[in-house]
């Protein structure tokens, strides 16, 4: 059975720094392609970052880019997102994803991260 | 402001088939084979309905089917039931610059 589950959201003040983990379990975890998303309160569905199976390759929306650095260790099948700099549109739920533009094709519950003084 | 433009609303009868437009340009939907379709009910994660413009992951019902028309992606739900309620988001591909975008969303009201 897939299974991700994200940890570390929480309350933080603009310009702070939070780093999100996601362990999964369940799939072959260093084959996949891992994402992290994230939907605002009320709103819809954003893709933050994306990493090849490798961690060699990353990409970032523009939105998050110089300040958001994804990173992952297929040795503890674990996905990590480090926000910095954060802002209050950054709060949201972060969603840990298995695949990527092809096919997300599993998500974790999601962890919220608010940013307010 | 989503790159990708759905209609904010859409409805049907149980029963009835109910088709989301999914509008995009020749730089992600049109250009490219990669639309995804996502099924999320409130408070719940998203669900991988629709790959690949039309491909359904297994266990998702063939009441969902995905298509494309230059840079117009369409999802069509037959058979409306009460389940399907909820919202529809699609995604694109947009090439190695953008790389990956999302519509605003459909909320479905099965009436």
């Amino acid at each position: 059975q897939v299974h991700l589950e994200e940890s570390g959201g929480g309350l933080v003040k603009p310009g702070g720094s939070l780093r999100l983990s996601c362990a999964a379990s369940g799939f072959p975890f260093s084959d996949s392609y891992m994402s992290w998303l994230r939907q605002a309160p009320g709103k819809g569905l954003e893709w933050v970052s994306y990493t090849s199976s490798s961690g060699s390759a990353k990409y970032y929306a523009d939105s998050v880019k110089g300040r958001f650095t994804i990173s992952r260790d297929n040795a503890k099948n674990s996905l990590y997102l480090q926000m910095n700099s954060l802002r209050s549109e950054d709060t949201a739920v972060y969603y840990c994803a298995r695949g990527d533009y092809i096919a997300v094709t599993a998500w974790g519950q999601g962890t919220l991260v608010s940013v307010s003084s | 402001q989503s790159a990708l433009t759905q209609p904010p609303s859409a409805s049907g009868s149980p029963g009835q088939s109910v088709t989301l437009s999914c509008s995009g340009t020749s730089s992600d939907v049109g250009g490219h084979d990669y639309v995804a379709w996502y099924q999320q009910h409130p408070g719940k994660a998203p669900k991988l309905i629709i790959y690949e413009v039309t491909k359904r992951p297994s266990g998702v019902p063939d009441r969902f089917s995905g298509s494309k028309s230059a840079n117009t992606a369409s999802l069509t739900v037959s058979g409306l039931q009460a389940e399907d309620e909820a919202d529809y988001y699609c995604t694109s591909y947009a090439g190695r610059e953008t790389r990956w975008v999302f519509g605003g969303g459909t909320k479905l009201t099965v009436l």
